[in-house]
């Protein structure tokens, strides 16, 4: 069963706009989340993360939110640029060393 | 600078081969580990290994086999591949943190095709 979940396969979004990728997870253990950014035909690369004692972390135009009640986090991209068209995995984990990795949300950032 | 490399990038086999692929970190990370990508299940964890002659199975293991004879390598080994193994194939690694949270570092993936 996937511990990790990301419901929506596909974004798009005005370039200037802002990107709202979600990410549900069902396991209440989980301290550490990432975020992770991936180009076709390369590795995923790491982006941002959070552990469970922070409900946001700020990178530039990344922010994280983490609402652990709801078991919930989403990341914030803004403004959006067509560069940022790629494919975003959420991962979590209890133990910060084995991570679980949802699905995936492919972004198109429209110029 | 420091990386990690996966070869060969693609591959095309038969069912029943054996198949190994290559996965080489020169971070001096303890942490290494194997996952599969298909369409739908996003990342899943096949083994993985916390130190030299360390190793542990992961979600989807069947199938699949690893050794850790030194730092920098650990290859994975499909004893008989199957069309269901059919796959692109990623290695990380990551450094060993105290209480805290592993960054994992990505290959560039590998693409197996078995037929």
């Amino acid at each position: 069963d996937q511990q990790v979940k990301q419901n929506s396969p596909s974004l798009s979004v005005q370039e200037g706009r802002i990107s709202i990728l979600n990410c549900d997870y069902t396991n209440s253990m989980f301290d550490y989340f990432l975020w992770y950014k991936k180009y076709p035909a390369e590795g995923p690369t790491f982006l941002i993360s959070i552990s469970s004692i922070k409900d946001k972390n700020e990178d530039g135009r990344f922010t994280v939110f983490l609402n652990k009640s709801a078991k919930h986090l989403s990341l914030h991209i803004v403004p959006s640029q067509p560069g940022d068209s790629a494919v975003y995995f959420c991962a979590a984990s209890g133990t910060g060393n084995q991570f679980y990795f949802g699905t995936g949300t492919s972004l198109t950032v429209i110029p | 600078d420091a990386e990690i490399t996966q070869s060969p990038r693609h591959k095309i086999t038969e069912t029943g081969r054996q198949v190994t692929l290559a996965c080489h970190q020169t971070w001096n990370h303890n942490n290494m580990f194997w996952y599969r990508q298909d369409l739908g299940h996003g990342l899943r964890l096949i083994h993985y290994s916390y130190g030299v002659q360390d190793t542990n199975k992961g979600e989807v293991s069947d199938g699949y086999s690893v050794s850790r004879s030194n730092t920098e390598d650990l290859p994975l080994t499909l004893e008989s591949a199957a069309s269901s193994q059919t796959s692109v194939y990623f290695c990380a690694s990551s450094e060993s943190r105290q209480g805290g949270m592993d960054i994992q570092y990505f290959g560039a993936g590998t693409r197996l095709s078995v037929l």
